[in-house]
């Protein structure tokens, strides 16, 4: 399994608060990625890095904010949590940007925004 | 990336091989199929993907049809740990960017 570490694993915190995930990487990939799943909605991209202090947008970046300042970390914000944030967020790898070339996801982070 | 269409759910009885279908007719000649699978409360696990030959590893075989427009995965001998949701992706040159459809529910029974 690829060597990828997320953390909290659950949270729950309140409407307004700060929260920052993290994801932790062992294989050196340059490309890393943020999804969040929701039922109904599949995996969404939130935001992607492609070399350190290198990001952008992916479709549902609204209200989350990026950061990578090592090749082996890519951490996720939310500046002030909502409940329609309320969500599992995956990260995910990559070696490559080429097509054929895979992803390899955490499991996840459980968020909880009361 | 094109889209793709797979059966909702099939039942698969333990040590039995698993065909899993899937449709992506509107695929692209530089668009690849790939394979994932979803265990409850786990992130998506990359099984195998192919441009136009079969690929096989050491989870699964992808046999992907001439004219491109469906493949099937094979898991040769299932086991319970394989009850998941599979996804068929069909990614193009999109960056980076997974599109995860509904999946087919697999369960497999001792």
């Amino acid at each position: 399994d690829a060597g990828i570490t997320q953390s909290p694993r659950h949270k729950v915190t309140e409407t307004g608060t700060p929260v920052t995930l993290r994801c932790h990487q062992t294989e050196n990939h340059r490309y890393m990625y943020w999804y969040r799943q929701d039922p109904g909605h599949g995996l969404r991209l939130i935001h992607y890095s492609y070399g350190v202090k290198d990001t952008d947008k992916g479709e549902v970046s609204d209200g989350y904010s990026v950061s990578r300042s090592k090749t082996e970390d890519f951490l996720l914000t939310l500046e002030s949590a909502t409940s329609s944030q309320t969500s599992v967020y995956f990260c995910a790898i990559s070696e490559g940007r080429a097509s054929n070339q895979p992803q390899h996801f955490g499991d996840g982070t459980r968020l909880s925004i009361l | 990336d094109a889209k793709t269409t797979q059966p909702t759910s099939m039942d698969c009885a333990e040590g039995r091989a698993a065909n899993l279908p899937c449709n992506h007719s509107t695929i692209s000649g530089n668009e690849y199929v790939y394979w994932y699978r979803q265990i409850h409360s786990q992130g998506p696990q990359y099984i195998i993907h192919g441009l136009k030959n079969n690929e096989t590893n050491e989870m699964a075989s992808l046999i992907i049809t001439e004219d491109r427009k469906s493949s099937t995965l094979i898991l040769p001998h299932a086991t319970l740990r394989d009850t998941a949701v599979y996804y068929c992706i069909v990614r193009g040159d999109s960056w980076g960017k997974l599109q995860f459809g509904a999946g087919t529910q697999v369960v497999v029974t001792p």
